[in-house]
C-alpha cells in the first residue's frame, strides 16, 4: 500500500516569507507527527495529532510554526516569516495509534536564503 | 539533561564484528520503545521494536530494561550494510516520542 508522502520534495525560499509543508499519512492512521532534522542532528519532535484529540504542540520552536490536520486525514505544517535557521529537513510520520510503529514520509528539505 | 540520550559515537568496527548501543531515557511514564535506523540524507525506517523480554530479529538483538531506564541493541556479526545512523525512540502512553539524537555505525571491510 501508499507509505506516507510529502510535498514538495525540496523548497527554497527567501527569509521573510511564508511556505506550507504537506503530509499525507497512510490511509486509516490516526496518528499523525511532525518533527526536524537539521543537518548531522537528531529529529527533533514539533507536534503530535492524535484523532480527534487536541494536538500536542509542545515542539513547536515558536509561534510562526503552525500545524492543522483537516478531516483527520492530512496535515499542513505553516512556517510563517522564515528564518535562515529555519532551514531543516521537515519529517512527518504516522502511525495506527500513539504508541505504535511510526513510518515516516521521504521529508521536505527547506532552504531559507 | 536531554530526554533521551545516546552515545553519539562514532562506532567504528570491522565486519564480523558484535557491536552494543545503549539508550537511556528520563520519563519514567514512557511505554513503548523502538530502535530506528536511518541512513544519510533518508528518512528513518524501523529496526525493531524494543520489549521487556528482550526480543532478537536475525543479528540483532533488542532489550529493555524499565528499572534502571535503558534500552539496548546488540548487532552480531556487523555486515558493511549495517553502517548507518541507529536512532532510539521513547514513546508515552500519551503518544508523545522523544528521539536520541542517534548513534552513528561505520563497518569496515
Amino acid at each position: 500500500g501508499a507509505g506516507v508522502s510529502q510535498s514538495p520534495s525540496n523548497k527554497v525560499t527567501e527569509k521573510g516569507k511564508d511556505v506550507e509543508l504537506r503530509c499525507d499519512p497512510i490511509s486509516g492512521h490516526t496518528a499523525l507527527y511532525w518533527y526536524r532534522q537539521s543537518l548531522g542532528q537528531g529529529l527533533e519532535f514539533l507536534i503530535y495529532f492524535q484523532g480527534n484529540s487536541a494536538p500536542d504542540k509542545s515542539g513547536l520552536p515558536s509561534d510562526r510554526f503552525s500545524a492543522e490536520r483537516t478531516g483527520g486525514s492530512v496535515s499542513t505544517l505553516t512556517i510563517q516569516r522564515t528564518q535562515q535557521e529555519d532551514s531543516a529537513v521537515y519529517l512527518c510520520a504516522s502511525s495506527n495509534r500513539g504508541r505504535d510503529t511510526q513510518y515516516f514520509g521521504p521529508g521536505t528539505r527547506l532552504t531559507v536564503l | 539533561r536531554k530526554e533521551v540520550e545516546q552515545d553519539p559515537g562514532p562506532f567504528n568496527v570491522p565486519e564480523g564484528a558484535t557491536v552494543a548501543f545503549n539508550c537511556t531515557y528520563s520519563n519514567s511514564a514512557s511505554q513503548s520503545f523502538f530502535w530506528y535506523r536511518q541512513d544519510c540524507r533518508k528518512e528513518p525506517k524501523l529496526l525493531m521494536s524494543v520489549y521487556s523480554s528482550g526480543n532478537e530479529d536475525g543479528r540483532f538483538t533488542a532489550q529493555l530494561n524499565r528499572a534502571s531506564q535503558y534500552i539496548s541493541l546488540l548487532i552480531r556479526d556487523s555486515k558493511l550494510s549495517d553502517s548507518a545512523t541507529y536512532l532510539c525512540v521513547v514513546v508515552t502512553n500519551a503518544g508523545k516520542s522523544t528521539f536520541g539524537d542517534g548513534t552513528t555505525l561505520t563497518v569496515k571491510p
